[in-house]
This record gives structure tokens, C-alpha cells and sequence, in this order.
């Protein structure tokens, strides 16, 4: 089964309008995080945003934030204000088990493409 | 600071050759990564270790396929003899902490022929 779960593989938004990018996930850990990384055309990774499993607030990271529905088990990236820098694929990760496990687990990735 | 650094950026080079990826984690980082991302198979883990020490090489394909890291600041992954399904880039990330981010390097292009 997937653990990682992207649903949109291509996306388009207009500059200056705000996107959400879904991610749903898939554990039995109480303890796990979550991660969103862009990857921009030029190919490196860039991380975006971080989420713990017992964080009570949604995290936050200027224009990007993290929709984060614990019992529904989703974890959707929020960027606001699009600019056309934005373009990019955008990868959600997920940490699972205890805090010594660093093994990351990738979905397949949302093109988002933003409009002028 | 200075990032991850890997090299080469780009590799070419004939099926059967060896193939030598080296990497340079962030200082203080004490986990090391490598990935392979293909379009088939997208972000694959292949081996990653904590404190130089090997912890999970499940992702590892084949015995072809080897990494080592001798200290705190450089790994390589070898392949050999390298094949032409092997053509893919590989990152190498780094880390200080589980629930910190991994940070990657700019990745190595590589082409087997």
C-alpha cells in the first residue's frame, strides 16, 4: 500500500492566487512527521515545511503553510499569493516510527504550473 | 553555510564502467542519505547512515551497488560494473535530526550507455 499519497499529478493556479496541493498518508506510528519539498526545474530538492505528529499548530513558512487533518490523515500544502516562481513539482514525505528512524518516504509528486 | 556538495554534477559513461558518486554532508550533520530518482520509480532511499555507520540499505538494488561512508564529511556510492538501467540522478541528503529537514545536494546526472 501506498504511504504516501498524491492525488494531482499536474496543477494549474493563477500568479497571485493561493493553491492547495493534496497529500494523504498512510501509518500506524503515533509518532511521525511530515515534510514538503519543491523541486524546481532545475533539479535540486528544496525543503518547504515541516510538520510533527504532536504539533497542535499547523505549521507555517511564510507564504507556505500546512493543512494538517490529523484524523483524516492528510497533510495538504497551502501556498498563498502564487508567483510565477512557483512552478515546480512538490513532493510530500513522510517520517514514520520512533525519533531515531530518519528514513524519509517520498509521494510521487504534484506538478504545479503557475499561470501569468 | 555550505550545502550538500556532490560530484560530479554530470556523469556519462559505457555500461560495464565503474561508476564512483561522492558526497560531502553539511558539517555537524550526522546522518547521511542517498537517493535515486528516476520517472518510473520517482524518490527511491537507497541507503542511509547515522554517526558513518550503515542503518538501512534495503533500497540498495543489487550487490552492484555499494556505499561507504569513511568519516563525518564524505561518502561515495559505487556501482559496478555499471548497467544502462542504472542512468537516473542521485541526491545525497543530509540531516542532525529526525524531525529536522534532510537537506539535499544538487544531485548527479547520470547517463549509462
Amino acid at each position: 500500500a501506498q504511504k504516501i499519497t498524491q492525488t494531482q499529478p499536474g496543477m494549474f493556479v493563477q500568479e497571485k492566487e493561493a493553491v492547495t496541493l493534496d497529500c494523504t498518508y498512510d501509518t500506524s506510528d503515533q509518532s511521525y512527521g511530515l515534510f514538503w519539498y519543491k523541486q524546481p526545474s532545475s533539479g535540486e530538492m528544496i525543503f518547504l515545511i515541516y510538520q510533527g505528529s504532536y504539533d497542535e499548530q499547523n505549521a507555517t513558512e511564510g507564504r507556505y503553510s500546512l493543512n494538517f487533518q490529523k484524523a483524516r490523515k492528510s497533510a495538504n500544502l497551502v501556498i498563498s499569493a502564487s508567483q510565477l516562481g512557483d512552478s515546480a513539482m512538490y513532493f510530500c514525505a513522510m517520517r514514520e516510527g520512533v525519533d531515531s528512524s530518519y528514513k524519509l518516504i517520498f509521494g510521487s509528486g504534484t506538478r504545479l504550473l503557475v499561470r501569468p | 553555510d555550505a550545502g550538500v556538495i556532490q560530484s560530479p554534477r554530470h556523469e556519462v559513461t559505457e555500461m560495464g564502467q565503474e561508476v564512483t558518486l561522492r558526497c560531502k554532508p553539511i558539517s555537524g550533520h550526522n546522518s547521511l542519505f542517498w537517493y535515486r530518482q528516476t520517472m518510473m520509480r520517482g524518490l527511491e532511499l537507497l541507503i542511509y547512515f547515522n554517526n558513518n555507520v550503515p542503518i538501512d540499505d534495503s533500497g540498495m538494488p543489487e550487490d552492484r551497488f555499494s556505499a561507504k561512508m569513511p568519516n563525518a564529511s564524505f561518502s561515495t556510492l559505487k556501482i559496478q560494473p555499471s548497467e544502462p538501467r542504472d542512468s537516473a540522478v542521485y541526491f545525497c541528503a543530509s540531516t542532525k535530526g529526525s524531525n529536522q529537514p534532510q537537506h539535499f545536494g544538487d544531485g548527479t546526472r547520470l547517463s549509462i550507455l
